[in-house]
């Protein structure tokens, strides 16, 4: 069973501040890792992924993958209110039939003005 | 229509009714997929269609039935439903039907699924 484990928070921080994710995996031989962001009742849409060890960024938003900890984490800088949502972690496995992921149950985050 | 659209996006169903969900998928993919999300559980598998072919089934109750008529439309036929099947069901597809690295995933809107 291939486990995906993130702080379901909520996290909470106030507008400006950075705020940091964080999502563990079993895999070792995961490949590929996804966030999406989910509004309350809405659908996943995707942030970024990542592959290589190091950090990628994208506008206020930095992936960090860490493979030898079987770490990822996302960091969001000058948070706003509208980054409320939900954050959820995906990994790809190796071998994975047809890009198979493996979600977490997500991050609750609340930025409050 | 963009994206990935699904129908209908609300749907209240009794145990002994049957109906279907629709998605359709305006981005050329190769590989479509059927998930489902409940309250305070990760997003659940449930089948993955590539180039019409079904390819894995992650051991849904059969009372759940895909239909995949071409690579743009995917059907989730459904009879004889329980309770605890309410749940969002969300479909999604993506370009590259052998997975590779950079291959995503996009959602559609979901439909929320009540089952009285």
């Amino acid at each position: 069973q291939k486990e995906v484990e993130q702080n379901s928070g909520p996290l909470s921080v106030p507008e400006g501040a950075i705020a940091s994710l964080n999502c563990t995996y079993s895999d070792r031989g995961s490949q590929s890792f996804f966030w999406y962001r989910q509004y309350s009742g809405k659908s996943p849409e995707l942030i970024m992924f990542i592959y290589s060890n190091g950090d990628k960024e994208d506008g206020r938003f930095t992936a960090q993958l860490n493979k030898a900890s079987q770490y990822v984490s996302l960091l969001i800088r000058d948070s706003q209110p509208s980054d409320s949502a939900t954050y959820l972690c995906a990994v790809k496995g190796r071998g994975s039939t047809l890009g198979r992921l493996y979600f977490g149950r997500g991050t609750q985050l609340t930025v409050w003005p | 229509e963009t994206g990935v659209t699904q129908t209908p996006r609300h749907l209240v169903m009794g145990m002994t009714n049957k109906k279907s969900l629709k998605c359709e998928q305006h981005l050329g993919h190769n590989a479509m997929y059927w998930y489902k999300q409940s309250a305070k559980k990760p997003l659940e598998l449930m089948f993955v269609y590539s180039l019409e072919e079904r390819v894995e089934n992650n051991s849904v109750p059969s009372r759940f039935s895909p239909e995949c008529p071409n690579s743009s439309h995917l059907f989730l036929h459904l009879h004889t439903l329980q309770p605890e099947d309410s749940a969002l069901y969300l479909c999604a597809s993506s370009q590259d039907q052998r997975g590779g690295l950079t291959d995503t995933q996009y959602f559609g809107p979901g439909t929320r699924l009540t089952v009285l």
